[in-house]
């Protein structure tokens, strides 16, 4: 089956960039998305098709996707962004998820 | 604005069977495929099964195909999830969502979940 694999965690000091990347043979070949799940919410989509952003979701979060990785870009992270980072692919009829990336604001 | 709203949730030996249902508002329901999703306590996100706008075809994660079954009744915008033979390792969180369309795949709203708890 078709996994996708991201780093459990990731943390950045205010103002940084954070990067978090999501692996799987030939992902760039599909397309992927991103979701942010603050403690005790749910899931909200901030990249979609790879690099493109919902209405409402910050400029300082970009995608891209190429080869066999996919990364999700935060620039300028602030305190407000501490989450997890879910990313997700379409294998023609399943939804999969990675499992995750928690993001720390130090 | 777009909205979904689970209910259905709730305690349940193992073996047992719940119905789910996740009500839709703020948009043409039947013009969308929608999933539910599922998340284990202090765990990852795990897919369970999508239904297409129509209603004629379902698809399912594999730890749950054969026992749990994803319906929709347009007529009252409102999405199901039938879970049979529930084990201890169901217990989770489950959210509804609906399927951008375009493409396909990118699940753009959810619902606030509700909680599954399979126990003796």
């Amino acid at each position: 089956s078709y996994e996708l694999t991201q780093p459990p965690s990731v943390s950045v000091s205010p103002g940084q960039t954070a990067f978090f990347t999501c692996s799987a043979d030939k992902l760039g070949d599909k397309y992927s998305s991103w979701y942010q799940q603050k403690p005790g919410q749910s899931p909200v989509l901030v990249i979609y098709q790879d690099s493109q952003r919902p209405s409402g979701i910050p400029e300082r979060f970009s995608g891209s996707n190429s080869g066999n990785t996919a990364t999700l870009t935060i620039s300028g992270t602030q305190a407000m962004d501490e989450a997890d980072y879910y990313c997700q692919a379409w294998d023609s009829t399943n939804v999969i998820f990675g499992g995750g990336t928690r993001l720390t604001v130090l | 604005q777009v909205q979904l709203a689970e209910s259905g949730g709730g305690v349940v030996q193992p073996g047992r069977s719940l119905r789910l249902s996740c009500a839709a508002s703020g948009f043409t329901f039947n013009t969308y495929v929608v999933h539910w999703v599922r998340q284990a306590p202090g765990k990852g996100l795990e897919w369970v099964a999508v239904i297409s706008y129509d209603g004629s075809r379902e698809y399912y994660g594999d730890s749950v195909k054969g026992r749990f079954t994803i319906s929709r009744d347009n007529s009252k915008n409102t999405l199901y999830l039938q879970m049979n033979s529930l084990r201890v390792e169901d217990t989770a969180v489950y959210y509804c969502a609906r399927d951008r369309g375009k493409p396909r795949g990118v699940l753009d709203y959810w619902g606030q979940g509700t909680l599954v708890t399979v126990s003796a």
